[in-house]
C-alpha cells in the first residue's frame, strides 16, 4: 500500500466549478500535512499547510482528519489558472523527509 | 539566481553511461533531497543527507549514489545508467525550523537514457 494515496484524476471541469480532491495516508506517525501544486513538469510549491481545524486561503480549504488519515482540499470558483497536478503531501517527523501522493491533475475549460 | 539550482537541465544518455547530476543551494540549508518523479507515480526519495557527513538511502535509492560535497553542494550518481531510470529529478532543501520545514525545491533535471 502506498504510504499516500490520492483520488486518480484527471479532474475536467469548467470555470466556476468546485472541485474536491481527497487523500489517505498510512502512517499514523505522520507529523504535518500540506498540500502542493505543480505546473506540467515545473517543481513542486507549496499552496498550503493542513490542520485539524481546517484552514482556508482564498477560494482554497485544505482539512486533516487524523482519525480517519484523510486529507481533503477543496477549490472553489476555479479558475483558468487553477489548471495543475495537485499533490497531497505528508512530513514523516521520525526520518524528517516528505512523501509525496502520486499527484491529481486538474484541467480547467473555460 | 535561484535559490537552488539543478544542473544540466535536460540530458539524453546512453544505457551504461556514467552520469552525475548536480545540485547547489544558496539557502544555508544542512537537508537536502533528491528525488524522481515518473507520471503517474509522484515524486519518490532516492536520498537524503541531513549534514555532510551523514547520508541516508531513500526509497529507491538501488543504481543511485550520491556525494555531499560541501553544505552547498549533494550530487546524484547514476553508475551505470538503464532506460528504466529516465525521469524528471529534483533536487530539494530544507530548514525543520522554519515555517513548514522551508522546502526548497530546484526546476528539476530532465533525464532520457536511450
Amino acid at each position: 500500500r502506498k504510504e499516500v494515496e490520492q483520488d486518480p484524476g484527471p479532474f475536467n471541469v469548467p470555470e466556476g466549478a468546485t472541485v474536491a480532491f481527497n487523500c489517505t495516508y498510512s502512517n499514523s506517525a505522520s507529523q504535518s500535512f500540506f498540500w502542493y501544486r505543480q505546473d506540467c513538469r515545473k517543481e513542486p510549491k507549496l499552496l498550503m499547510s493542513v490542520y485539524s481545524s481546517g484552514n482556508e486561503d482564498g477560494r482554497f480549504t485544505a482539512q486533516l482528519n487524523r482519525a480517519s488519515q484523510y486529507i481533503s482540499l477543496l477549490i472553489r470558483d476555479s479558475k483558468l489558472s487553477d489548471s495543475a497536478t495537485y499533490l497531497c503531501v505528508v512530513y514523516l517527523n521520525q526520518g524528517g523527509k516528505l512523501i509525496f501522493g502520486q499527484g491529481t491533475e486538474l484541467s480547467v475549460k473555460p | 539566481d535561484a535559490d537552488v539550482t539543478q544542473t544540466p537541465r535536460n540530458r539524453i544518455t546512453k544505457t551504461g553511461k556514467r552520469i552525475m547530476l548536480e545540485c547547489s543551494q544558496t539557502k544555508g540549508h544542512d537537508r537536502m533531497y533528491w528525488y524522481r518523479q515518473d507520471p503517474g507515480l509522484g515524486l519518490r526519495l532516492i536520498y537524503y543527507s541531513f549534514d555532510v557527513k551523514d547520508i541516508n538511502k531513500g526509497e529507491i535509492s538501488d543504481g543511485y549514489s550520491v556525494s555531499r560535497q560541501a553544505q552547498a553542494k549533494f550530487s546524484l550518481s547514476l553508475e551505470s545508467a538503464i532506460p528504466n531510470q529516465t525521469a524528471l529529478y529534483f533536487c530539494a532543501t530544507s530548514d525543520p525550523r522554519t515555517l513548514n520545514y522551508g522546502y526548497t525545491f530546484g526546476s528539476g533535471t530532465r533525464l532520457t537514457v536511450v
